[in-house]
């Protein structure tokens, strides 16, 4: 089983810097992602970290340290548009190796 | 792109019927799933298929069936609505050469009365 762990709602100013942080346990870890989702929308898919270190995708960059069952997600030079949940999801070894479970996700509104 | 469609954006049913909620994916991935998503709670997952006639237990099950006759498409099936149903259903795909990364529709907001 899984446990995932992400703040539930932050507040930060356009234009800012972000860190949304997720720790989670699993008996086995496959790999960590983010998803992000406008109110009222689909979640969309927005990173994969399966080894520790850094990933960086323009203003969005996450970041993964499995001995310690931890991830960010970073967001750069915020703007109003990244308001929206954004949702950690983890994925574990053995059978059903496809299914993800997702944290409860943490709402971001940024303000002027 | 990957899309995934839902059969609707918004259904309104009352107590003991039976609801389908159809999704269909274009891109031939295996995996296809079920989650609802209410308040609070996040996504939780309904039930999963990796193949046709394949399909798995997720977390929350109960009052729930599905059926995947063709590789494009996953039916979820409410076999008698309860109030305690209502919820956004969202449905999504993956396939092992993208990592598993899965792709969602657009969901259903259901309302049972």
């Amino acid at each position: 089983g899984q446990n995932i762990d992400q703040p539930t709602e932050m507040t930060a100013t356009e234009g800012a810097i972000v860190q949304i942080n997720c720790t989670y346990q699993t008996s086995g870890f496959n790999g960590l992602f983010w998803y992000q989702q406008h109110a009222g929308e689909a979640p969309t898919f927005l990173s994969y970290n399966v080894l520790d270190g850094l990933e960086e995708k323009g203003r969005f960059s996450s970041f993964l340290s499995r001995s310690k069952g931890y991830s960010y997600l970073l967001l750069k030079e915020l703007q109003m548009k990244d308001s929206a949940s954004y949702l950690c999801a983890v994925r574990e070894v053995g059978a059903g190796s496809y299914q993800l479970t997702f944290g409860k996700g943490t709402k971001l509104s940024v303000i002027p | 792109d990957v899309k995934v469609t839902q059969s609707s954006r918004y259904l309104v049913k009352r107590t003991g019927e039976k609801v389908f909620l159809e999704c269909v994916q274009d891109m031939d991935h295996e995996n296809m799933f079920w989650y609802r998503q209410d308040p609070g709670l996040g996504l939780r997952l309904i039930y999963f298929s990796y193949d046709v006639k394949m399909k798995e237990k997720g977390d929350i099950p109960e009052g729930y069936s599905v059926s995947r006759e063709k590789k494009e498409r996953f039916s979820l099936i409410l076999e008698s609505a309860s109030t305690n149903q209502t919820s956004m259903y969202l449905c999504a795909s993956s396939s092992p050469w993208a990592e598993y990364e899965q792709y969602f529709g657009p969901g259903t907001r259901l309302t049972v009365t």
